[in-house]
Parts: C-alpha cells; structure tokens; sequence
C-alpha cells in the first residue's frame, strides 16, 4: 500500500520558536493532503487542507498565519508552527488521498510528528 | 457524513475474537461504513470499509445489519498488539480528496 512519512518524528522547542514538520508521500502523487492535530485522550482534529498548488484551507478556529502551509509539489507539504508556545505542544498528523486502490479510496496517514514546545 | 455511536472502551482477552459495535441509523445509501484504527503514539491505519455486503480480508471481518443501521467489525483472534482507539467512520466512498471525521472511537484494550 501507499506511504506516507513524516519527519520529524518527535521534536521539543524552546517557546517563541518556529518548527517546520514535512509530510511527503512516497510512492505516490498528492494533490492533497490533510493536516490533523491530537491532543493527549482525544480524538484527531482537521486543521486544514493542503492543495498542490493553491492555498491551503483552514478549519474555524485554526490560525492560518500561525500555522503555514505549503504544499509546492505533488509529493510534499510541510506544517510550520510559527512562534510555537507551550499550548502547541501536540501529536500533528497528515493525510493523503489516494485515486484508487483497486476499485475505492483510501486515505493514508503518517506517523505522526510529536511536538512538545517548552 | 452520518454520525456513529461507539461505545468509550472494551476489553477483550488476547486469543479471543473482539467484536466492536457501532450504531449509525442516519446512514445515507450512498455511505460507506470505515473502520481505522490508531494505536498509541502512531497515525491512523485502515482496516476494513463496506456498503451492506459483509466483508472480509486478512485484518478483520465488518459485519452490516440488513437495515445498515449499525455494523461490529470483529478482529477473530485479537492479540496484544491490536489494542489501540478503533473508528467507526461514515461516508461517501470517493472522496479520497475529503477529510476523514473522526469521533472518539472505542478504546480496545487486549489483556493476557
């Protein structure tokens, strides 16, 4: 099946920092992914969508210009957390449909990068 | 996409079959019933998805009621490693290019 990385995988900053998190697919072509955010015991949440090429769209309540997107090939976008504070600290997952596995779709997930801001 | 119901958690013993139910009685007849799962520190796996056809593969069997109103996908011979949150998600099939919605799902814990 396909793949999706995502490095770092664990990353611990000092407040007032930025950290850039990459989510690439390996084995195929992505002209979107999903960036979800998950806190400790609960469930995963949508941040936003990345689209090859174009803006990405942020769910309500999620701060575009604090947490940058950029999806500049159809194997890679990365999540910046500008200026990270303590309250980010969070497991950040991405996403990625695929066209088809055989007769349906699947979406695809990555790891998971766990960020611990200090 | 319909909203599903899981029960928080359940505990299975290891060796036997886990049989995690899942209610969804405003499922539309174009939606698919999806089942992921997340073990601890990691990202969402696929399992299983079906429309009203039992379906089975090498991870799990899904079972759908006949009203398609509620569905139990059944790992036959659980062990410790398939203790993880699994998720009972409702949707469109071809949607690849749509966010997955996940609820709180049901915490499975296999115990020796």
């Amino acid at each position: 099946g396909a793949v999706v990385s995502q490095h770092p995988s664990w990353v611990i900053c000092k407040s007032g920092t930025s950290v850039k998190i990459e989510c690439r697919s390996l084995d195929f072509q992505a002209t979107t992914m999903f960036w979800y955010r998950q806190f400790p015991k609960q469930s995963l949440m949508l941040m936003a969508t990345s689209n090859e090429g174009s803006k990405a769209t942020y769910e309500q309540g999620v701060e575009k210009d604090k947490f940058l997107i950029n999806h500049a090939s159809l194997t890679l976008s990365t999540l910046t957390v500008t200026s990270a504070h303590p309250e980010d600290s969070s497991f950040y997952i991405c996403s990625s449909g695929l066209g088809s596995i055989g007769s349906y779709n699947e979406q695809f997930f990555g790891p998971g990068t766990r960020l611990t801001v200090l | 996409d319909a909203k599903t119901t899981q029960p928080t958690s359940m505990d299975c013993a290891e060796g036997r079959a886990a049989n995690l139910p899942c209610n969804h009685s405003t499922i539309s007849g174009n939606e698919y019933v999806y089942w992921y799962r997340q073990i601890h520190s990691q990202g969402p796996q696929y399992i299983i998805h079906g429309l009203k056809n039992n379906e089975t593969n090498e991870m799990a069997s899904l079972i759908i009621t006949e009203d398609r109103k509620s569905s139990t996908l059944i790992l036959p011979h659980a062990t410790l490693r398939d203790t993880a949150v699994y998720y009972c998600i409702v949707r469109t099939e071809n949607s690849g290019n749509t966010p997955l919605v996940f609820g709180k799902g049901t915490r499975l814990s296999v115990i020796a």
